[in-house]
């Protein structure tokens, strides 16, 4: 089945010691975000590609990074976790970023930062 | 500024019918998305209305008005997996995609 997979599922890092989640897929889509959620808020765009432009959201913190090696595959990395990003971490994908175009989503990565 | 509202939570009866609204103000418009999210999971799409109207899909059917920024999710013939969060999400006129921060439905037997 065509699908949107997140490793790993749940990561737990010490305060300031770098992560990288991954997100691949299998549908071809162009376009894959990359949201963060915490409990009982709605998602937070940090950024997304539109095949290979790269479109960063104003108030997402330089600690954020992503790259996009190629149209299957992309990573979040997160330079220097802080308390305050301990969330879960959602890799979406569209075929395009307009109209009736549905967001698929991957299971989630769960970052516990201690 | 671009804002959704939804009530926070929400409790109904398996088998009965439940209805999740949803207000909006949103530069422009471009379609309203429903998502269930169960609990540590991931959204899953459930309808998207870009016209006045309600779309309808088994068990589950999506209204629109758009002069009235509102939209509302009606669950017929709860089960206790319905138990889960829905989100209203609109597209604005830069085809942005805003969230609202969902309604955690609670369905008691």
């Amino acid at each position: 089945d065509a699908m949107v997979i997140q490793n790993p599922r749940y990561q737990v890092t010490q305060f300031g010691k770098p992560v990288t989640l991954s997100c691949s897929q299998t549908l071809n889509h162009n376009v894959m975000y990359w949201y963060q959620q915490k409990s009982s808020q709605a998602p937070k765009l940090l950024f997304h590609y539109y095949d290979k432009d790269f479109n960063n959201e104003a108030d997402t913190p330089d600690n954020f990074q992503s790259r996009r090696p190629n149209t299957s595959f992309c990573f979040l990395d997160i330079r220097s976790p802080g308390l305050g990003d301990a969330a879960m971490y959602l890799c979406a994908t569209s075929s395009d970023r307009s109209g009736a175009n549905v967001l698929t989503f991957g299971a989630g990565s769960r970052l516990t930062v201690l | 500024g671009q804002n959704i509202d939804q009530p926070t939570e929400m409790t109904a009866t398996e088998g009965a019918i439940v209805q999740i609204n949803c207000t909006y103000q949103t530069s422009g418009f471009n379609g309203l998305f429903w998502y269930q999210q169960h609990a540590g999971e991931a959204p899953t799409f459930l309808s998207y209305n870009v016209l006045d109207g309600l779309e309808e899909k088994g068990r589950f059917s999506s209204f629109l008005s758009r002069s009235k920024g509102y939209s509302y999710l009606l669950l017929k013939e709860l089960q206790m997996k319905d138990s889960a969060s829905y989100l209203c999400a609109v597209r604005d006129s830069n085809y942005q995609l805003i969230w609202g921060a969902g309604t955690k439905l609670i369905i008691k037997p």
